[in-house]
């Protein structure tokens, strides 16, 4: 079982639909990721959490820490969003853990 | 200006052979990290560096040994490169250790045949 778990696997969405992402991990975080990697392969550092929430351009993420649970949102979502989502969470002694990513195709 | 850069971006050898991958950060930053992405695209970390000291060594073969001659560089280096090496390597770094966002690399796309 891996430590942290995402959802959904794939998701294919319509341009300006609301899309949600979810992260889900078993212990004790000390901050949680969210990158996006590009179709070229390309990793981009998209937050880093360690509570509450953050904001940048259409890109929400949020993080419940007693929930072990973070979700990465996006409103008004474009073609260019179209990639792969990974979230990673760094947990206490110096671990450091990947989900299985989230691929996200938005259709024009 | 490229802020992580890793070189070579292919590399493809032989079972047997010695390798490195380089790696340089003109960030200024203090810690850099070595990951690891396999043909399923999940990534794992392998070494992380916090000012030239090792603060993480995931169980990864010790045919892999990191070298940081500074805190701008952190090279990988591969002994004996078996046909399971096979993957994309990317480097990255972080201001500081450990909850800093981490800026990343290319990727080195290493293929053993």
């Amino acid at each position: 079982k891996n430590e942290v778990e995402q959802s959904p696997q794939n998701l294919t969405a319509q341009e300006g639909e609301f899309i949600t992402i979810n992260c889900s991990y078993s212990v004790g975080i000390s901050a949680l990721h969210w990158l996006q990697q590009h179709p070229g392969g390309g990793i981009v550092s998209l937050f880093m959490l360690s509570s509450g929430k953050k904001k940048h351009g259409r890109l929400i993420a949020t993080i419940n820490i007693q929930e072990k649970h973070s979700s990465l949102h996006i409103t008004a979502s474009h073609p260019r969003d179209s990639a792969v989502y990974i979230c990673a969470a760094f947990l206490p002694g110096n671990q450091f853990y990947f989900g299985t990513g989230t691929s996200l195709t938005v259709i024009p | 200006d490229t802020a992580v850069s890793q070189t070579p971006k292919y590399l493809v050898t032989q079972m047997g052979n010695d390798k490195s991958i380089k790696c340089e950060q003109n960030l200024g930053h203090d810690t850099m990290y070595w990951y690891k992405q396999d043909s399923k695209k999940f990534l794992k970390i392998m070494f992380s560096y916090n000012n030239k000291e090792l603060i993480i060594n995931e169980t990864v073969p010790n045919r892999f040994s990191p070298k940081s001659p500074d805190k701008a560089h952190l090279n990988l280096h591969i002994n004996s490169l078996e046909l399971g090496d096979s993957a994309v390597y990317f480097c990255a770094s972080s201001q500081d250790w450990p909850t800093y966002e981490q800026y990343f690399g290319p990727g080195t796309r290493l293929t053993v045949t």
